[in-house]
């Protein structure tokens, strides 16, 4: 399973835009990168998904070069409300296979 | 339905008590999980089920844990003699077993606490 790094914890404040930068080496040719948000007390919840070059919807974009050993996570003009864990997963969905979730990155937005 | 569903939200429970936790996954998913999270940690896998087997069950954390899916449905995750450190949000989650989806949907989960 390819293992995933990425920053503990960011900072950001209110209305700007946030990138949060998974390293994934070892990625295989099948898998896909997912990216999830989770709030207290809450089940993780998806976010975006992607395999290559950029990936777009209303919440969040996703930029994987070329090599696909890193993903970005980009969140515009972040809110309060975005405050959150935020985890990156590399897997094939295919195979059911059990994706392991990191620490994730402790997104705390300030006012 | 059209989320994931536990029940209950909420369990409190006696030590060396069993407790039987519910997952109800998505209609049509074929893949369910189990995850446990203790308070302010990352998630912790526990068991996958395709169909109603189980190809993996290296996250069990002991033979008191036993997870079953009937049907392709609706899995029970059960805890004999709960002990103290068996107290976690158990979190369950399905998916489609194809490219491209959408991931894992979770559910709320079952927050046990043992007294």
């Amino acid at each position: 399973l390819a293992k995933t790094t990425q920053p503990i914890s960011m900072d950001s404040y209110e209305g700007q835009e946030v990138n949060i930068t998974c390293s994934h080496n070892n990625i295989a040719t099948n898998d896909y990168i997912t990216w999830y948000q989770q709030f207290p007390s809450q089940g993780p919840r998806f976010i975006i998904q992607g395999y290559k070059t950029k990936v777009t919807n209303e919440v969040a974009s996703l930029f994987i070069p070329a090599d696909r050993k890193s993903s970005t996570l980009s969140l515009p003009r972040v809110s309060l409300s975005d405050t959150a864990v935020y985890y990156c997963l590399v897997g094939d969905y295919n195979y059911g296979q059990n994706f392991v979730f990191g620490p994730g990155t402790r997104l705390s937005v300030l006012p | 339905g059209a989320g994931v569903s536990q029940s209950p939200s909420n369990k409190v429970t006696e030590k060396g008590k069993d407790v039987e936790l519910r997952c109800d996954p998505i209609s049509g998913h074929t893949a369910l999980y189990w995850y446990r999270q203790s308070l302010g940690q990352g998630l912790e896998f526990l068991i996958y089920f395709q169909g109603n087997s189980a190809p993996d069950k290296s996250g069990l954390p002991s033979d008191r844990f036993s997870a079953e899916r009937t049907g392709g449905s609706v899995s029970t995750l059960t805890i004999q003699r709960t002990q103290q450190e068996d107290s976690a949000v158990y979190l369950c989650a399905s998916s489609r077993l194809d490219q491209g989806g959408d991931g894992y949907t979770f559910g709320s989960g079952t927050r046990l606490t043992v007294v």
